[in-house]
């Protein structure tokens, strides 16, 4: 069976540090990747999705970066935290599937970050 | 326009049907509707998805208008641990998640 692994599940951080949290998936081969992060009482926000590796598709501009060094491995990264950036962030995975429903998301536990 | 509008919250009662409502009137011929929910503190949980037939799994049942512009999400006897925030998104790759419906299941 597929599993989705995150870490930290929470981090504090200083405002101009740098960030990095990394997903990864087991029991599936090139998996659609997906970084969301939820501010406080709010909806999910897209940030990044990625359909293989090196490809990376940016949703909202911002100092947030990913990258997808191996084919079920996905990173997030800042060179420097804003007080903005606090927030859930969560990844996801789904099938690289030709059929549209096998489009249905898989998220992981989540990483809990708060910029001090 | 790929969003979705849903109601900010609803109640229902232990162990009566919860109908969560949402309206995709953008939606085109081949998307599918997706529903998640999200219980405090966790990551989102795949429900159930359709196309235009109504679907019916071991969590809940969709119910797709004729025309696909809307949907309702049935969990027939629902219990205290379905409190929790449901999303219903729509697309391929990529979805857009809005801010869901807020169930709270009351005793």
């Amino acid at each position: 069976s597929q599993t989705i692994h995150q870490w930290p599940a929470t981090l504090v951080q200083p405002v101009g540090s740098p960030l990095s949290l990394e997903c990864t998936v087991e029991g599936t081969s090139n998996p659609n990747l997906y970084w969301y992060r939820q501010a406080a009482g709010r909806g999910l926000q897209l940030l990044f999705y990625s359909v293989g590796i090196g490809q990376i598709s940016s949703e909202v501009p911002q100092n947030l970066s990913a990258s997808r060094p191996q084919d079920r491995q996905f990173i997030l990264s800042s060179k420097k935290l804003l007080l903005s950036d606090s927030g859930f962030y969560l990844c996801a995975w789904s099938a690289l599937g030709v059929r549209e429903r096998d489009y249905e998301q898989y998220f992981g536990p989540g990483t809990r970050l708060t910029v001090t | 326009d790929a969003k979705t509008t849903q109601p900010p919250s609803m109640d229902c009662a232990e162990g009566r049907a919860a109908n969560l409502p949402c309206n995709h009137s953008t939606i085109s011929g081949n998307e599918y509707v997706y529903w998640y929910r999200q219980i405090h503190s966790q990551g989102p949980q795949y429900i159930i998805h359709g196309l235009k037939n109504n679907e019916t799994n071991e969590m809940a049942s969709l119910i797709i208008t004729e025309d696909r512009k809307s949907s309702t999400l049935i969990l027939p006897h629902a219990t205290l641990r379905d409190t929790a925030v449901y999303y219903c998104t729509r697309g391929y790759q990529k979805v857009t998640f809005g801010t869901g419906t807020k169930l709270q299941v009351i005793p």
